[in-house]
């Protein structure tokens, strides 16, 4: 059953940490979107990657946050430094044209 | 631009009973329309989504939405609630479907009373 997966899970850390939330895409699909869901703002979208090129990341700040696809079946979203206000659930989605967007179950950040 | 309002932060219907989420978009293009559902701690589901074919779509879970292009709305029906159907629901709209950012609208939870 194809899906989406991303690691970590859950994520505590500290103000000034660096943090790295990792997704695997579904095999095949070419389009890789970041969202950050919130409880004021909702579902954000931060970035997104066709054919791993980022298309648009200007939904992240750019001074902390950093998005990439090393290859095809990995991409990273980091945060350095992270602030309590980066705290939130991340989630990656992947598709391919014509098709619908999967998500993964997300990854929760809490920054003390 | 595209975006969505979703009218009412939380819905509370009885178990039985009919549910109606009211999605109301706008779009330069003519639209993709999504409807997708997030239970606690889970990441999102697609429901159903309209892609410019038949007007009346129906999805999963008994769930059916209706494209209405003179109200700009895309509302999520379902005849008889569940308790089962108590989550989060999500109206989205894209460009186009599976390569194009989903602009999401701020949701509605659903409670379901027994």
């Amino acid at each position: 059953d194809a899906r989406v997966t991303q690691t970590p899970r859950h994520k505590v850390t500290e103000m000034g940490q660096e943090v790295t939330m990792r997704c695997q895409p579904i095999l095949g699909h070419n389009t890789v979107f970041w969202y950050r869901q919130t409880m004021m703002q909702g579902l954000e979208l931060l970035a997104y990657f066709r054919n791993r090129a980022p298309l648009d990341d200007s939904g992240m700040p750019k001074d902390r946050f950093s998005a990439e696809m090393p290859d095809a079946t990995l991409a990273t979203l980091k945060i350095q430094p992270s602030e309590p206000r980066d705290s939130a659930v991340y989630f990656c989605a992947s598709g391919l044209f014509p098709g619908e967007l999967f998500f993964g179950e997300g990854s929760r950040l809490t920054v003390l | 631009a595209q975006s969505v309002t979703q009218l009412g932060s939380h819905v509370s219907v009885s178990e039985g009973a009919l549910v109606l989420l009211r999605c109301n978009y706008s779009s330069s293009v003519p639209p993709y329309l999504f409807w997708y559902v997030q239970y606690p701690n889970q990441g999102l589901q697609l429901l159903l989504k309209y892609t410019s074919a038949a007007t009346l779509v129906k999805g999963i879970n008994g769930f059916e939405a209706e494209f209405k292009k003179s109200e700009t709305s895309f509302h999520l029906t379902k005849p008889s609630a569940h308790m089962s159907d108590a989550a989060e629901y999500f109206c989205a709209v894209s460009r186009n479907s599976g390569n194009t950012p989903l602009v999401f609208g701020k949701g509605t939870r659903l409670s379901v009373i027994a």
